[in-house]
């Protein structure tokens, strides 16, 4: 069973829009991370946030926040004022258990944005 | 370069032949993880080492794929009489292991990919 859903295949925006990226999980674990990552033209996976499950409050660095509501289990990522160098895929993970990184990925969300 | 470095970036091969990536870790880290990304897809789990030990091999696709990391340090990826479903993107990432437990330094550090095309 997909244990984590991204539902939006592709976005696109204008330079200055802000753009939230949808993320659902599944997990019957008690003690898991949440991650997001980036995936740039160049291929490279870059880390931008992880929670663990015990902490859901909300986080803002610089133009990125993360909204993480484990009664809907979802974990939502917010790009404000987009940038093109934003321009990438992103994935949502989920890593059950505390320890063990065997994380489980979403499809991927392709975030375009235009100048 | 400090990163996680894995080689060939790019292999083609033909049906049949064997092929085998490398993987060199970030010195001080000793968990290695290897994960497979299709295209549109995102990554998926396929094994993990601390140190020389593999600790979980259960999500290799087929008896065609083994890993390996002899010392401890670099690992190595090899998947015998390759098949066209096997053309991919293959990642190697690395962590340190914490034993004090929750730690932003256990974050995994991903290498740039090595990418496989079977004719």
């Amino acid at each position: 069973a997909q244990k984590v859903t991204q539902a939006q295949t592709e976005i696109s925006v204008v330079e200055k829009e802000d753009v939230t990226l949808d993320c659902v999980y599944e997990t019957r674990d008690t003690t898991y991370y949440l991650f997001w990552y980036k995936q740039p033209p160049s291929g490279e996976l870059v880390f931008l946030i992880r929670r663990n499950s015990f902490d859901e409050q909300n986080e803002i660095s610089g133009r990125y926040s993360w909204n993480f509501q484990k009664s809907t289990s979802s974990f939502n990522f917010t790009i404000t004022a987009s940038q093109v160098v934003d321009s990438a895929v992103y994935f949502c993970a989920l890593s059950e258990g505390f320890g063990d990184y065997k994380l489980s990925f979403g499809a991927g969300t392709t975030v375009t944005v235009r100048a | 370069d400090t990163g996680v470095s894995q080689d060939p970036r790019h292999k083609i091969t033909k049906r049949g032949q064997n092929v085998t990536f490398r993987c060199d870790p970030i010195s001080e880290h000793n968990r290695l993880y290897w994960y497979r990304q299709t295209l549109g897809q995102g990554p998926e789990f396929l094994t993990y080492f601390q140190n020389e030990a593999q600790l979980e091999k259960s999500r290799l696709l087929s008896d065609r794929f083994s890993a390996e990391r002899p010392k401890g340090s670099f690992s190595t990826l090899e998947i015998q009489r390759t098949e066209q479903g096997d053309s991919a993107m293959y990642l190697c990432a690395s962590n340190p292991r914490d034993s004090k437990g929750d730690s932003g330094a256990n974050v995994l550090t991903f290498g740039a990919g090595s990418r496989l095309t079977v004719l």
